[in-house]
């Protein structure tokens, strides 16, 4: 079974320029997660899709972010205009669903890592 | 406001001997914990859960305990091997919020051969 898919690993960018990320879940899963992870710190969820619903946004900047699901399936996250303070890891994660239990159990991708100059 | 804890950044074992990871939370809502555990330069794998019906899952070389009076959970890894040196996640989700997860900083364990 694939992996939750991620791209690009790694981008550098200076301040106020756009970035986008995208994710491709594991498939079948309906739960698909954005997280942010600065430097020494657990990872911290930006928003939360239930097929291309959005369940949770409550801490996503949306001055700056934003994060589609469209048909379901994968999805991008994007940034514009980037600030310093953005530089860290963007993980993907995805789960069956959010019905509970084992459901839970988030499978993640390996990160972008962002660097803003 | 951190609703997940976990106090030690680091932790050093010597091969072979038990590894005690632990993690304090606050949100009583909390019903579902997992761990997870990262290696550099990859995700999050995802290592064992216990739901808030139960004080203690085991798997293998990894038990959690769950003290939900204290709302503190462990990970003891008995015994520990090298391989496990790695950065140890803990989470906590709320079942009727959508499952959403909150992780906490990590303990970075480090298993000298």
């Amino acid at each position: 079974e694939a992996g939750v898919a991620q791209s690009p690993r790694y981008k550098i960018i200076e301040k106020r320029q756009s970035v986008a990320f995208w994710c491709n879940p594991i498939s079948g899963h309906a739960t698909l997660y954005w997280y942010q992870q600065i430097l020494g710190q657990g990872p911290k969820l930006l928003i939360q899709f239930q097929n291309n619903g959005v369940v949770d946004d409550s801490q996503l900047p949306k001055d700056r972010f934003s994060a589609e699901r469209l048909k379901g399936v994968d999805s991008t996250l994007k940034i514009q205009p980037a600030k310093l303070e953005d530089s860290a890891v963007y993980l993907c994660a995805s789960s069956l669903g959010s019905t509970g239990g084992d459901q839970e159990t988030q499978y993640f991708g390996p990160g972008t890592r962002l660097l803003v100059l | 406001d951190q609703q997940v804890k976990q106090n030690s950044p680091s932790l050093s074992v010597q091969e072979g001997r038990i590894s005690i990871l632990n993690c304090d939370y606050t949100n009583s809502m909390f019903d579902y914990f997992l761990w997870y555990k990262k290696y550099p330069a990859e995700g999050p794998t995802f290592l064992i859960s216990i739901s808030s019906i139960k004080d203690k899952n085991e798997d293998g070389r990894f038990t959690v305990f769950l003290n939900k009076s204290a709302k503190h959970l462990s990970l003891h890894i008995v015994p520990s091997q090298p391989g496990d040196s790695a950065v140890y996640f803990c989470a906590a989700s709320d079942l009727g919020n959508a499952g959403k997860s909150t992780f906490g900083d990590g303990t970075t364990l480090t298993v000298k051969p």
